[in-house]
Parts: C-alpha cells; structure tokens; sequence
C-alpha cells in the first residue's frame, strides 16, 4: 500500500519569506499523481498544487512551486512571500493512476508570523 | 465549476439513534463519490469509495453495516451513521470526482456530535 510520511508536523515563517514543506512517499506503481492541499480553520480542503508523476516539469501555481523528485519519492511544496493568509494545515496526498485511491500525509502546521 | 456541497455542517445527535448526511455534486455529474473521517489534528482517512448504481467499497477497518453509503445518483451520495456511538463523533467529509478525470473535489464538511 502507498503511504505519504510528513516528516514536519508543525512549520513557521516569517511574513513574506520562503518556506519548504516536506513530503515523501512510497509506491510500486510507476504512474501516479500528487497533490497539496491546504486545510484552514474552516477545514474545507482547497487544493494548492497538483504534479502528474510523467511530468519531469515542476508544477508552478502563482506563489507555490513543488521540487518533485521522482526517483527520490519526494515532493517537497515551496511558498513564497508567505502572506498571513497562508496560514493553514498543509496535507500533501498521493492518487494512484490505476484506481481512485488516495492517501494523505498527517499534515504539516503552517504558522506565518507578521 | 466543480462545487460540492454536503448538509448538514453540523449535527448532534443522541446515542443510539441514527443521522444522514447529504453529499451532493452542484454543478458536475460524479461518478465517484468518497467519503472521509478526520479526527481533530489528524489527517484525513479514507472511508469508502462510492460509484453510482454500485455497492460501495469500504475501506478495510470500517464498518459497512455502520456507515450506510448510498450512491443512487451521479449528484448524490449519502452517508447513514447508524446507531451512533459519542466514538463516532467526528468531521465528515466527501469529495467528488468528474468521469475520466484524477482530480478530487471536496465538500465543506459535516461535523458529527453523538452525545
């Protein structure tokens, strides 16, 4: 079974810095997609970023940019100029290509500090 | 596009007796409906997997005589609690997803007190 680990169950950034959440996970299958999702206090989950795994490109939406490294299984998120508002409970989750399941990460604690 | 919605946001409910809740796909026909569970500080963990006009396929550890899913449209799927125990008490929620396509699209949520 394919498992998301986040190994950062809390992160903080100063307002309008860069900051990196990790994640990695573990797979056999060789096409599949990956996904962050952001959960605010209202907790509906609002997707970030997505990556198909045949895409060797880095997906790029506006502030947030992923370092996916497929050999590697990992897939790291980046927000820059963080801003107030991104404050949130970051999941990163996985959806194999060969059915709809999809796993998600325990979710990394965003704190952005004014 | 790709709203889905779920009713009730929130709902209490006495031990024993036994609550729906409504997810509904607003502006796309879903094919395949999911529901989850997410404990408070937890993820969010995979309950079953619904497609319309079939049976659900639950996920192993959940109760399928517990949480009734019905799927008999491609707008709507339901989630039965039955016989709802304080342990069932939680944030429910269920995503959609267009015919073909990888992407799920989640609800606001329902948060289930069995009191």
């Amino acid at each position: 079974a394919q498992t998301v680990t986040q190994s950062q169950p809390e992160m903080s950034v100063q307002e309008a810095e860069t900051v990196t959440l990790s994640c990695t996970y573990d797979t056999s299958e060789s096409d599949y997609y990956l996904f962050w999702y952001k959960q605010p206090p209202s907790r509906q989950m609002i997707l970030v970023i997505r990556q198909e795994a045949y895409k060797q490109q880095n997906a790029t939406e506006n502030r947030f940019s992923v370092n996916f490294q497929k050999a590697a299984k990992s897939f790291s998120l980046k927000i820059s100029d963080s801003q107030l508002g991104d404050a949130a409970m970051y999941f990163c989750a996985y959806r194999s290509a060969y059915n709809n399941d999809m796993r998600f990460g325990a979710g990394t604690r965003l704190t952005v500090k004014p | 596009g790709a709203v889905v919605s779920q009713h009730p946001s929130r709902v209490i409910c006495k031990s024993g007796t036994s609550v729906k809740i409504e997810c509904r796909s607003l502006d796309f026909q879903a094919t395949t409906m999911f529901w989850y569970r997410q404990f408070p500080k937890q993820s969010l963990m995979l309950m079953a997997t619904s497609n319309e006009g079939s049976k659900a396929t639950y996920e192993q550890g959940v109760e399928k005589d517990k949480f009734l899913i019905n799927h008999a449209s491609l707008t709507l799927s339901t989630l039965t609690v039955t016989s709802a125990h304080p342990e069932d008490s939680s944030f429910y929620i269920c995503s959609a997803s267009r015919p073909a396509t990888y992407e799920q699209y989640f609800g606001p949520g329902t948060r289930l007190t069995v009191t």
